[in-house]
This record gives C-alpha cells, sequence and structure tokens, in this order.
C-alpha cells in the first residue's frame, strides 16, 4: 500500500464547483503539504501544515483551502473552481527533523471545464 | 525569495552519462535534494546532500555541490532508457521547507 494516497486521482468537473482532494498517509509523519504542478512551472506550494493545529499558506493559496482533519489526514477544497486551476496536485509529507525529504503521493489530475 | 533554477531539457544516448545542474540563491540553504518524477507519478526522493559536503556517490548517481557557486549538479552514470522522466532539484533552510526548480526532462535515446 502507499504511504501517501491521494483522492480522486482524476477529476473532471465546471467551473464553479466546490471540489475536495483528500490525502492521507500511514507514515506517522507531522508535517503535510498541498503542492500544483504545471508543466514548465514545476512545484508551487499552496499550504502546508507542521501539525494538526498548524495551518499556513504557501506562495498560491489564494482560491484554496485546507483543513487538517488529524495528523494522518490533510485536505484541499476549491469553493469555485475556476478553469486555471487545471493542474496536477500533490501531497506530501515530512517528518520534523531538518534533513527528512519529502514523500509525495502520486498526485491528483484535475481538469476544470 | 529563494530561486532554484534548472534547465528544462536534456537528450542524451543510452549508456552516455548525464548531467543535470542546477544553481540556487538561498545562502543559507542547508539541504540540497535531488528528485525523480516518472510519467503518472510523484516526486521520488533520489539522493541528498547537506550543505558541508561536497561530493556524495551512489551507485550510478553522483552529486556535486560547490556551495560558493551554489551550484549543484547530478551524474547519472551509463544512462538508461528507464532513466528518461522529470529530474528536480530542491534545497532548503532554516524553515526546512524545500523550495524546487522547474524540472529538467531526461530524454534517454537509444
Amino acid at each position: 500500500d502507499a504511504d501517501v494516497t491521494q483522492t480522486p486521482r482524476n477529476r473532471i468537473t465546471k467551473t464553479g464547483k466546490r471540489i475536495m482532494l483528500e490525502c492521507s498517509q500511514t507514515k506517522g509523519h507531522d508535517r503535510m503539504y498541498w503542492y500544483r504542478q504545471d508543466p514548465g512551472l514545476g512545484l508551487r506550494l499552496i499550504y502546508y501544515s507542521f501539525d494538526v493545529k498548524d495551518i499556513n499558506k504557501g506562495e498560491i493559496s489564494d482560491g484554496y483551502s485546507v483543513s487538517r482533519q488529524a495528523q494522518a489526514k490533510f485536505s484541499l477544497s476549491l469553493e469555485s473552481a475556476i478553469p486555471n486551476q487545471t493542474a496536477l496536485y500533490f501531497c506530501a509529507t515530512s517528518g520534523l527533523q531538518g534533513d527528512q525529504p519529502q514523500h509525495f503521493g502520486d498526485g491528483t489530475r484535475l481538469s476544470i471545464l | 525569495g529563494e530561486d532554484v533554477e534548472q534547465s528544462l531539457f536534456l537528450s542524451v544516448r543510452e549508456g552516455d552519462s548525464s548531467v543535470i545542474n542546477c544553481t540556487y540563491t538561498d545562502s543559507s540553504s542547508t539541504y540540497l535534494y535531488w528528485y525523480k518524477q516518472e510519467p503518472g507519478a510523484g516526486l521520488q526522493l533520489l539522493t541528498y546532500i547537506f550543505s558541508n559536503m561536497d561530493m556524495k556517490q551512489d551507485q550510478r548517481l553522483t552529486v556535486l555541490l560547490n556551495k560558493k557557486d551554489k551550484h549543484l549538479s547530478l551524474r547519472i552514470a551509463d544512462t538508461q532508457t528507464g532513466d528518461s522522466a522529470i529530474y528536480f532539484c530542491a534545497e532548503s533552510g532554516g524553515s526546512y521547507i524545500p523550495t524546487f526548480g522547474r524540472g529538467t526532462s531526461l530524454i534517454v535515446h537509444p
């Protein structure tokens, strides 16, 4: 089983719809992150959380919100989806030590028509 | 803010060595990482180097760090078609939140 699981893997929806992307992990990590990937732009950080009571905005948080329901669960919501939010979204986790690398899920491909 | 730069594409012949370069601007960078992304998958950590090291070798992979020039490279020896992927350089400093480059697409042809 994957250590970091994202659902759904693919989603096509319409402009204006509310969408939730979910992430769960079995690694026992405290830190969780949401990124979006666009061709030629690499990864951009949307939100991150260092523990259940900690939520922080990343560089591109506008239009997104998150919820850290438990140590193992971190969800990303698009309250009213727009076409330029079409992208590949990744959840990642990491441990507390400074040299702990991030562990990524396989991504959610989101298309907004 | 911090910036990480990489070339977008690299094409090599199977069996040759590949060298992917990366430059970064954050002088407080502590850890530098290389990740690999295969089609349809997330990023997987290949290797990482602490900023007080200048070289790390792991089988076919060699990482070189020039801290003075803020330059990091990943060399893949005997490149195979299975090495075709996108390679991301990333650095993290005191915040432990990595900054990623845009990724280098490595294309290996026969």
